[in-house]
């Protein structure tokens, strides 16, 4: 089946630094999301990004779809970015997201 | 109400008890999913309905019931759960047969069997 591997699986940063989450895939990507999960649980959508680049404020995203990867860059950080972050792939003729285990951040003051 | 709406944000119940929770989407989706995400685990799917038919069901034990009685509502019967199932129970939705397949996600449901 679809493995969706994330990393580093935990991270501390001081408040504004920068940082990069990497995801893997094992094998072709053809629809990929970012999400944010607060601490109340909630998945907040951060990015759909099947390719290519895409910037939101502090936070941007690159898919290499020919390498199997994605990176969700964080620029500035703050503490109310603190949480886990999720990549999640669909795999073709399937309604299923693969999610990755996760990268917990923790922003420090 | 905007987005995809979850009710009871939080549930505890008895192995005996019976109990169902909602979802609603608000977004004009066509497709609408049931996720678990228990502690240590990634969120694994449990049901998904498109045009209001079932879909893919991954295996999910049958005190686990859905319903789906439109586009924008999805139900989640539960009945004789066990402490396992404790877990916060996600409903997702999104546009099928368009150009981008986006989930978007509830608040979820943080459920707790005893």
């Amino acid at each position: 089946g679809i493995q969706v591997e994330q990393s580093p699986p935990d991270l501390i940063l001081q408040e504004g630094a920068n940082s990069t989450l990497r995801c893997n895939f094992s094998d072709s990507v053809n629809n990929l999301q970012w999400f944010h999960q607060n601490p109340w649980g909630q998945l907040i959508n951060l990015f759909y990004i099947p390719s290519g680049t895409k910037q939101n404020g502090r936070l941007s995203a690159t898919t290499v779809a020919t390498e199997r990867y994605s990176l969700l860059y964080i620029s500035s950080s703050q503490t109310t970015d603190s949480g886990v972050y999720f990549c999640a792939k669909r795999g073709a003729g399937s309604y299923q997201l693969t999610f990755g285990k996760g990268t917990k951040l923790s922003v420090i003051p | 109400e905007t987005g995809v709406t979850q009710t009871p944000r939080h549930l505890v119940m008895g192995m005996t008890n019976k109990k169902s929770l909602k979802c609603e989407q608000h977004l004009g989706h066509n497709a609408m999913y049931w996720y678990k995400q228990s502690a240590k685990k990634p969120l694994e799917l449990m049901f998904v309905y498109s045009l209001e038919e079932r879909v893919e069901n991954n295996s999910v034990p049958s005190r686990f019931s859905p319903e789906c009685p439109n586009s924008s509502h999805l139900f989640l019967h539960l009945h004789t759960l066990q402490p396992e199932d404790s877990a916060l129970y996600l409903c997702a939705s999104s546009q099928e047969r368009t150009v981008s397949y986006e989930q978007f996600f509830g608040p979820g449901t943080r459920l707790t069997v005893l």
